[in-house]
């Protein structure tokens, strides 16, 4: 059973264009919902966080969207580089259970120059 | 540095040799946790640990044993390897079990 469901699974963007990655989720104890970036051969590291009483927050380039009554909430990268280029997880934490963070299946994006 | 250190970073070995990834953080962190990385299935809990002593299984603990005898250290082991162990494992931590855990490098199994 997939708790945390992502897509598109790869994306493929032109530089300075925008990069955009959905997530579903379906169980709304769900209360922390981070995204993360991960490098070939390096460990995911934390790009941005949201928790379900925002529906947006912006660091720089990066956007998380929330919209809690679809339950979905989505990745928005403006003036995507190629530096950008990377496997993004969305994931979703019940802080009530403790420890338990769940991922979604993971995008592969490119940027071309 | 703070990080998440995992040993060995790439480990190749032979089906039922018993086996242990060692993971150890040096942020004083309560929360520690293993993943798996498979193509298509994303990051896959294993077990996950809230403090010394306190362990709880993820959504695939089959065939895997943790322990946490000290805050710092979440060894992962493996009593009797199958190739569907195969993967790509990471070590995790957190201080508050909110705000994201910290990852390791990563460590490639290979069971033949």
């Amino acid at each position: 059973q997939q708790q945390v469901k992502q897509s598109p699974q790869s994306l493929i963007v032109q530089k300075g264009g925008i990069s955009i990655i959905n997530c579903a989720y379906e169980n709304t104890a769900f209360d922390y919902f981070p995204w993360y970036q991960q490098f070939p051969g390096k460990g995911p590291a934390l790009l941005i966080a949201i928790r379900p009483d925002v529906s947006e927050k912006k660091e720089g380039r990066f956007t998380i969207s929330f919209n809690k009554s679809a339950k979905q909430f989505s990745l928005h990268i403006m003036d995507s580089q190629p530096g950008d280029s990377a496997t993004y997880f969305c994931a979703a934490w019940r802080s009530s259970n403790t420890g338990k963070l769940i991922f979604g299946q993971g995008t592969t994006l490119q940027v071309k120059p | 540095e703070a990080q998440v250190t995992q040993n060995p970073r790439y480990l190749i070995t032979v089906t039922g040799k018993k086996l242990t990834v060692t993971c150890s953080q040096n942020m004083n962190h309560e929360y520690m946790s293993w993943y798996r990385q498979d193509p298509g299935l994303g990051l896959r809990q294993i077990y996950y640990s809230m403090n010394v002593e306190v362990t709880d299984k993820g959504d695939v603990p089959e065939g895997y044993k943790v322990s946490r005898k000290e805050k710092r250290n979440f060894p992962l082991i493996l009593e009797s390897p199958s190739p569907n162990q195969t993967s790509l494992y990471f070590c995790a931590s957190s201080y508050t079990g909110v705000g994201g855990y910290t990852f390791g490098s990563g460590t490639r199994l290979t069971v033949v």
